[in-house]
């Protein structure tokens, strides 16, 4: 079974640009959710969607947004990027209620210069 | 809101020996979830182990164990026979119910394994 794939690994935005992430969870996984990893915060929760629906959303500005598709694809977005907006963002699918952990892709590292 | 503390930021160990990470938490939950996972330097997040908290004996997956006191809050994870493969960064996670996914994750601690 194939795991949970990013793309892309590597992006390099100016401010004030805006980006798009996408992550392919692994088959039949419903669930998707987003964290931000940075050395000074470590790592943070985004949001998670579930069947099309934002289940839950964390502590991040409206910058930050997400949609989740029929084949369970997620898109992460990040408008008027910032530089403090660089970091590591990773994906993870499940499929509670069956599965309590979560698997995750390999992340796409975001610079804003 | 839920909280994990691992208050060592970097261990080492001798390759083939034993070494025990930290993991506090704190939640007024009764139900959850405890997890460790691995990040390498590829960056990929690897499960460890999990540990329900409704399941009072400790997990155990081959040479990784975990001490889990619920009423002391705790979740350490142990490594016996430490190969150099296992040095990474290790995060503790809490997850609160079976549905959500939103996990909290400790700072990390990280694991270096000398020759």
């Amino acid at each position: 079974k194939a795991g949970v794939t990013q793309t892309p690994r590597y992006l390099i935005k100016t401010r004030g640009q805006q980006v798009t992430l996408s992550c392919s969870p692994i088959s039949g996984h419903r669930s998707v959710s987003w964290y931000q990893q940075t050395p000074g915060q470590g790592l943070q929760f985004l949001f998670e969607y579930f069947s099309e629906t934002q289940r839950n959303k964390g502590n991040f500005p409206g910058r930050f947004s997400g949609r989740q598709f029929s084949n369970s694809r997620s898109e992460m977005n990040v408008s008027t990027l910032e530089l403090g907006d660089s970091a590591l963002y990773l994906c993870a699918s499940s499929n509670p209620p069956g599965t309590t952990e979560a698997f995750f892709g390999q992340g796409t590292r975001l610079t804003v210069v | 809101a839920q909280t994990v503390t691992q208050s060592q930021p970097e261990m080492s160990v001798q390759e083939a020996e034993t070494v025990t990470l930290s993991c506090t938490y704190d939640t007024s939950e009764s139900d959850y979830y405890l997890f460790w996972y691995k990040q390498p330097p590829s960056r990929q997040m690897i499960l460890v182990i999990r540990q329900e908290a409704y399941k009072q004996q400790n997990a155990t997956e081959n040479r990784f164990s975990v001490n889990f006191q619920k009423a002391a809050k705790s979740f350490s994870l142990k490594i016996s026979d430490s190969q150099l493969g296992d040095a990474a960064m290790y995060f503790c996670a809490y997850r609160t119910d079976n549905y959500g996914q939103n996990f909290v994750f400790g700072p990390g601690t990280r694991l270096s394994v000398l020759p």
